[in-house]
């Protein structure tokens, strides 16, 4: 068991460009989870997606952010146009169900930084 | 609004001692309370949870205390070691939600040798 695989590790990219942030979850999970990490506002939920599906959107903080699942193995998440405050580490998290005993697996995370 | 509320920030506790962190919540529909581990440059991790119908849950060093009419809940973490150096989220579980977890704000633990 690999894990969840994030990648990049770390991006550095000038306001205005497009981030793409991926993120390969633990093959059989049918739940993943984009979360934001700042010292400022602590672990944020962005999106999650069961199946494949969007469920819930209501943290993604602009229309500048987009995720997609286009299939079971593989998500993006998508900055258009990047700001100086989207820099955080954001994680892809997964998890097989939500019962009590299925707890989120998360990647090491991508380090944005915008300049 | 912040539904769960946890202290200290942060947190130095000498090798071998006992370390508490705290977690209090604003909302009686929680189901489920987990306690997060998370060592730099790395995501975190389940460390131990609890159910609402349970008051203690103990995992080797770690035990999970749980009181419902307070609306709190601790972790204590006995014979605190350097590798336990981290920083410890707590998260509640909205009742019937679809795993929306409600997050503390975090503690990082120093365990000094």
């Amino acid at each position: 068991d690999a894990g969840v695989i994030q990648s990049p590790r770390h991006e550095v990219t000038e306001m205005g460009q497009e981030v793409t942030l991926r993120c390969k979850p633990i093959s059989g999970h049918d739940y993943l989870f984009w979360y934001r990490q700042t010292m400022m506002r602590g672990l944020e939920l962005l999106i999650y997606f069961n199946n494949n599906v969007p469920i819930d959107d209501s943290g993604m903080p602009e229309d500048r952010f987009s995720a997609k699942m286009p299939n079971a193995s593989f998500s993006t998440l998508k900055i258009q146009p990047s700001e100086p405050r989207d820099s955080a580490v954001y994680f892809c998290a997964s998890s097989k169900g939500f019962a009590y005993n299925s707890p989120l697996h998360f990647g090491n995370g991508t380090r944005l930084t915008v300049t | 609004q912040q539904q769960v509320k946890q202290s200290p920030q942060s947190l130095i506790v000498q090798k071998g001692g006992i370390s508490i962190i705290n977690c209090a919540y604003e909302n009686t529909a929680f189901d489920y309370f987990p306690w997060y581990q998370q060592f730099p440059g790395k995501g975190p991790a389940l460390l131990i949870a609890i159910r609402p119908d349970v008051s203690e849950k103990k995992e080797g060093r770690f035990t999970i205390s749980f009181n419902k009419s307070a609306k709190q809940f601790s972790l204590h973490i006995m014979d605190s070691q350097p590798g336990d150096s981290a920083t410890y989220f707590c998260a509640a579980k909205r009742e019937g939600s679809n795993y929306q977890l409600i997050w503390g704000a975090g503690t990082k633990l120093i365990i000094k040798p």
